[in-house]
């Protein structure tokens, strides 16, 4: 059981937008707001799509936005493309000896 | 350009032993924090170790007293030694740069390498 709770899947059609939550604690989401998120395609290492809750790297996608609420973090992908289909998980600091948690992943299917 | 290619992943009997092996380019793992992470067969991702720039180290619950992490700053490599083998240890493992100058994220993956323990 993962410490970070993500929806199994969900979808959406091309154009759409489509938002994957992730419910931590105060120890985790709640209390830091080094959350990311990943993107991985079957068979591949993960990609690093947000950072520092909102933060993009460079060459990810503007479509890519995310946001936090309480120990709630949230990634939004607006105007979704075919290529977006592929787990999502989301990640939080929880502390020194912790140090990182990660949600179950959430499968995003374009339909 | 940053690569990092793990190695050293193989079919294991319950009760033994493997060491995974991280090989970094174009980023020196001295400077870093080194992390691994691992992902069961249609799991999710699990945080395993940290290897801090300092030396220090820091371990799941679920691998404490088993893993040790270290790095060869010579071959710029991190390893991963992985004593009594349990088959809920069966994932892929991937090496991850986990920490630079207090920016915190992994920003940089390597492709993974599969352990299966079973007899």
């Amino acid at each position: 059981q993962s410490a970070l709770t993500q929806p199994r899947s969900v979808s959406g059609s091309p154009g759409q937008s489509v938002t994957i939550s992730c419910t931590g604690t105060s120890s985790d989401v709640g209390a830091h707001n080094s959350v990311s998120w990943y993107q991985q395609q079957p068979g591949k290492a993960p990609k690093l799509m947000i950072y520092d809750v909102t933060e993009r790297p460079s060459g990810v996608p503007a479509r890519f936005s995310g946001s936090k609420s309480g120990s709630t973090a949230s990634l939004t992908i607006s105007g979704l493309q075919a290529e977006d289909e592929a787990d999502y998980h989301c990640c939080s600091y929880a502390g020194t000896h912790t140090r990182w948690v990660f949600g179950g992943g959430t499968k995003l299917t374009v339909l | 350009e940053v690569q990092l290619v793990e190695s050293g992943g193989d079919l294991v009997q319950p009760g033994g032993s493997l060491r995974l092996s991280c090989a970094a380019s174009g980023i020196t793992v001295s400077r870093n924090y080194m992390s691994w992470v691992r992902q069961a067969p249609g799991k999710g991702l699990e945080w395993v170790s940290v290897l801090y720039s300092g030396g220090a180290t820091e371990y799941a619950d679920s691998v404490k007293g088993r893993f040790t992490i270290s790095r060869d700053t010579s071959k710029n490599t991190v390893h991963l030694q992985m004593n009594s083998l349990r088959a809920e240890d069966t994932a892929v493992y991937y090496c991850a740069r986990d920490c630079i100058d207090g920016r915190c994220y992994f920003d940089y993956w390597g492709q993974g390498t599969l352990v299966t323990v079973s007899s």
